[in-house]
């Protein structure tokens, strides 16, 4: 059974500080996904890492995947209020064409204050 | 483009009753979608697997009976909690695949905005 966890699962940064979310997850996988969600509201794609060694950066985030560790990482740079939610990352944990069943982490609940 | 809406937005119903969910993707076609069910400050979990034209692939734990799936168009999947009772409140979500994406194994999917309910 896949098993994907977070760390850490509060994280609370002050504004302009660097940090980094992590993602460990139990079986191969190389399709990893980072979404972000505010309070009420549904899913918000952040990133999508299809290979081993994937990095991709948007704004102040960037994330990365080690398949061989089966590790990702969502990097926070000089963080700003507006980044506050709540992270999550998905893996996906099915092969050949059975493509989409998710499983998630725990999620990572992000306070930025001044 | 790669809108998914559900409808409705948040429905409070009394208990023993039941409630439809309908998912849509809007702008493209969807031979898969998904529901996933999320507690207060908890995660996501995954209910089941809705394929269009055939019966849905339910998760462990989960009751076929009592949640009802139905996959009729390809732009279209519905959710029905039967019998409700408040343990089934919850913030129910949708998400789709692209059939084109499908093709191609890129295998990423689109959410929709969740069904807060509320069982009195």
């Amino acid at each position: 059974e896949l098993k994907v966890e977070q760390n850490p699962l509060f994280l609370s940064m002050q504004e302009g500080k660097n940090y980094t979310i992590y993602c460990n997850y139990s079986t191969t996988s190389d399709r990893l996904y980072w979404y972000r969600q505010d309070p009420g509201k549904s899913l918000e794609s952040l990133f999508v890492l299809l290979s081993n060694g994937a990095v991709k950066q948007e704004g102040r985030l960037m994330a990365s995947l080690d398949t061989k560790a089966r590790l990702s990482t969502l990097h926070i740079t000089a963080a700003v209020h507006d980044l506050s939610a709540t992270y999550f990352c998905a893996v996906d944990n099915a092969g050949g064409t059975s493509y989409g069943k998710l499983t998630f982490g725990q999620g990572t609940i992000l306070t930025v204050h001044p | 483009g790669a809108v998914v809406s559900q409808h409705p937005s948040r429905v409070i119903c009394k208990s023993g009753t039941s409630v439809k969910i309908e998912c849509r993707s809007l702008d493209f076609q969807a031979t898969t979608m998904f529901w996933y069910r999320q507690f207060p400050k908890q995660s996501l979990m995954l209910m089941a697997t809705s394929n269009e034209g055939s019966k849905a692939t339910y998760e462990q734990g989960v009751e076929k009976d009592k949640f009802l799936i139905n996959h009729a168009s390809l732009t279209l999947s519905t959710l029905t909690v039967t019998s409700a009772h408040p343990e089934d409140s919850s913030f129910y979500i949708c998400s789709a695949r692209d059939r084109k994406e499908v093709m191609t194994n890129l295998g990423e999917q689109f959410f929709g905005p969740g069904t807060r309910l509320t069982v009195l």
